[in-house]
């Protein structure tokens, strides 16, 4: 498709479960960030990737949440052992590079709530 | 750290009204400011931005202008449609801070015909 496409756009799940949530950028897309967004707030950083790396991971909250994007594309961000604090939306977005950096183009997200 | 402080809402207006939204942020760098807007059911999308001092973005009758003297970067609409309400998120981009985006909380507006 021609826009950032995140999966599943909804998931409940029980505390202590494991989570996995998809990204698949715009295509050419180099750089690619995961948000929070918590209900009623701002998106909160959490990663960003350059290609295959990860460059930025400060804004993971704990070491429960880890991220992936093996082959420079689609990518996964994955939670252990999920507690209710964890329900929010999660927002992929992609960006050409560097010398677009902060516009970036937005999913429509992954609701996760956790019972 | 970075931080961005815009005004709560809800914000209802009537159609037609001046819209402003006020936003305000804390940079330890030389940010670019950006607005986002998020229309009911849809994902964030970039509206406007400005890089540098002075600078005015614009889209879509909105407008503006980066004004580092009082760290501001309010958004304004001359005449506002049903059509834009949406939820509105400024926001910087620091390149010491590695050019993740920083947001601010977001403004609702609701525009009634």
């Amino acid at each position: 498709g021609a826009g950032v496409s995140q999966t599943p756009s909804n998931k409940v799940t029980e505390k202590g479960k494991y989570v996995e949530l998809r990204c698949d950028p715009i295509s050419g897309h180099t750089a690619l960030y995961w948000y929070r967004q918590s209900l009623g707030q701002g998106p909160e950083f959490l990663i960003y990737f350059q290609g295959t790396g990860a460059a930025d991971d400060s804004g993971l909250p704990n070491d429960r949440f880890f991220a992936v994007r093996p082959e420079g594309s689609v990518s996964t961000l994955k939670i252990q052992r999920t507690e209710r604090g964890d329900s929010a939306v999660y927002l992929c977005a992609s960006t050409p590079g560097l010398a677009k950096a902060g516009e970036l183009f937005f999913g429509e997200g992954s609701r996760l709530t956790v019972l | 750290g970075n931080s961005v402080t815009q005004m709560e809402g809800p914000v209802t207006l009537s159609e037609e009204a001046f819209l402003t939204i006020n936003c305000t942020y804390t940079a330890t760098g030389y940010p670019s400011l950006f607005w986002y807007v998020q229309y009911p059911g849809e994902g964030l999308q970039l509206l406007l931005k400005a890089t540098k001092a002075d600078d005015k973005g614009s889209n879509k009758g909105f407008e503006a202008t980066y004004r580092k003297e009082t760290t501001s970067f309010h958004l304004e609409k001359g005449s506002v449609q049903v059509s834009d309400s949406a939820v509105y998120f400024c926001a910087l981009s620091d390149e010491a801070a590695g050019n993740k985006l920083t947001f601010g909380g977001g403004t609702r507006v609701l525009v009634k015909p």
